[in-house]
């Protein structure tokens, strides 16, 4: 069965930076593109970045670019994200989801099951 | 603020049929691009319920439907059941943003 599993996530003082790593198992890692998604405390999920299934193509919401950083390793079924100067407002659950492309857009077909970031002094 | 439009929260009694609406923009629901619904349980990631503006995934129940008409998608639950209890969001892409963007999802609540 699918699985994604994230890790990497804790407290860091703002400023700071942190990677968050996702593990996939279960389908080809190499065939999909991923992205990461986020939420808040009490709020909705936010879309932060996708990497394409060779990793050729990026995109970032305009929250995070310019600070962080997707990647992925074919070779070792992972993804990952590079968080640089991280603020207050980065504090979140970050999930890790697969891409199905409909044709009429995408979307996250299986998600991890988060892991919490914490921005805080 | 989000950029799809849902109402705070929803509510109905045991065996009665709910719906959430999903408000957009041309530049997402209404140009044309899928809408998809998300169901929330406490503590836990979000899981599909609706893709494709009215396709369910395998495990769905049929008593769960989306739909989706101009620049807003509801989605409806009938026969409430107490494991119904959730936050719910719709998702879409944005043409303008050139980002998926979600709504700030419903809680449901059976009464």
């Amino acid at each position: 069965q699918v699985q994604l599993v994230e890790s990497g996530g804790g407290v860091v003082q703002p400023g700071r930076s942190l990677r968050l790593s996702c593990a996939a198992s279960g389908f080809t890692f190499s065939s999909h593109a991923v992205h990461w998604v986020r939420q808040a405390p009490g709020k909705g999920p936010e879309w932060v970045a996708v990497i394409s299934y060779d990793g050729n193509d990026k995109k970032y919401s305009d929250s995070v670019k310019g600070r962080f950083t997707v990647s992925r390793d074919n070779s070792k079924n992972t993804l990952y994200l590079q968080m640089n100067t991280l603020g207050v407002e980065d504090t979140a659950v970050y999930y890790c989801a697969r891409d199905l492309w409909t044709g009429r857009g995408s979307y996250f077909d299986y998600w991890g099951q988060g892991t919490l970031v914490t921005v805080s002094s | 603020q989000s950029v799809l439009t849902q109402p705070p929260s929803v509510s109905g009694a045991p065996g009665q049929r709910v719906t959430i609406s999903c408000t957009g923009s041309s530049s997402n629901i209404g140009a044309s691009y899928d809408v998809q619904w998300y169901q929330q349980l406490p503590g836990t990631a979000p899981k599909l319920l609706i893709y494709g503006n009215r396709n369910r995934p395998s495990g769905v129940p049929d008593r769960v439907s989306g739909s989706k008409s101009g620049t807003s998608a509801s989605l409806a639950i009938s026969g409430l059941q107490a494991e119904d209890e959730a936050d719910y969001f719709c998702q879409s892409y944005d043409s303008s943003l050139s980002a998926w963007v979600f709504g700030g999802g419903t809680k449901l609540t059976v009464l």
